[in-house]
């Protein structure tokens, strides 16, 4: 079964300085996904950035990269230049192993709280 | 803006009820999921459709079921409903490759 922690319950990062959002993941199969998601106040869950276990390089998105070290099983999130607006619940995901065709059912971790000071 | 689309927003009911929830996933996605964020067990996945079957099932309860119609929409069906049901349902879709899960904005729902 896979599972996903996240051990950082809240974060707080001053404006226009990077944080790391840590992730760790725990699974038997060779082939997996691994995802980060924002869930603002307002609720919706917005993806961020994907990162497949066979990647050479490590995922980048804007003012978001994945930084991952899969040795250590660990897929943490860098968002650099952080602003206001990235105050927020972010989950990390693991994609469950390919049991069929098209399931690609998502585990998450319990999330972490990133506050961002002015 | 996703372009998953979930009805209704809010929901109110009370115990016992029976309510039904509506997603439609973005255009030409065909798989549908479902996903139920509470406080107590965060976020967990429920049922998987792929072009109008059953593919997978989580932790979904014997009180819930869903069906996802010809029109490639799905609807959520949550029966004798349980003060511990109250939480936030996500609808999310996918393409057949399925890197991406685009989520929709979810129905809050209330039960008293």
């Amino acid at each position: 079964a896979q599972k996903i922690t996240q051990t950082q319950p809240g974060m707080f990062v001053q404006e226009k300085e990077a944080v790391t959002l840590d992730c760790t993941y725990d699974t038997s199969d060779p082939s997996y996904g691994l995802f980060w998601y924002k869930q603002p106040s307002s609720g919706e869950m917005i993806f961020l950035i994907y990162q497949g276990s066979y990647d050479q390089q490590n995922a980048t998105e804007g003012r978001y990269s994945l930084n991952f070290q899969k040795a250590r099983k660990s897929a943490n999130l860098v968002i650099s230049a952080s602003q206001l607006g990235d105050s927020a619940m972010y989950f990390c995901a693991m994609r469950a192993a390919y049991s069929g065709a098209g399931s690609y059912q998502l585990t998450f971790g319990k999330g972490t709280k990133l506050s961002v000071i002015p | 803006d996703s372009g998953v689309t979930q009805t209704p927003k809010h929901l109110i009911t009370a115990t016992g009820q029976r309510v039904t929830l509506r997603c439609s996933p973005r255009s030409g996605d065909l798989s549908v999921y479902w996903y139920q964020q509470s406080l107590d067990q965060g976020l967990q996945f429920l049922i998987q459709y792929y072009n109008g079957e059953e593919r997978a099932k989580g932790n979904i309860l014997e009180r819930f079921s869903a069906q996802q119609f010809p029109d490639l929409h799905s609807e959520l069906n949550l029966s004798s409903l349980e003060l511990g049901d109250s939480a936030l349902y996500f609808c999310a879709s996918s393409a057949l490759t399925g890197h991406e899960q685009f989520f929709g904005p979810g129905t809050r729902l209330t039960v008293l």
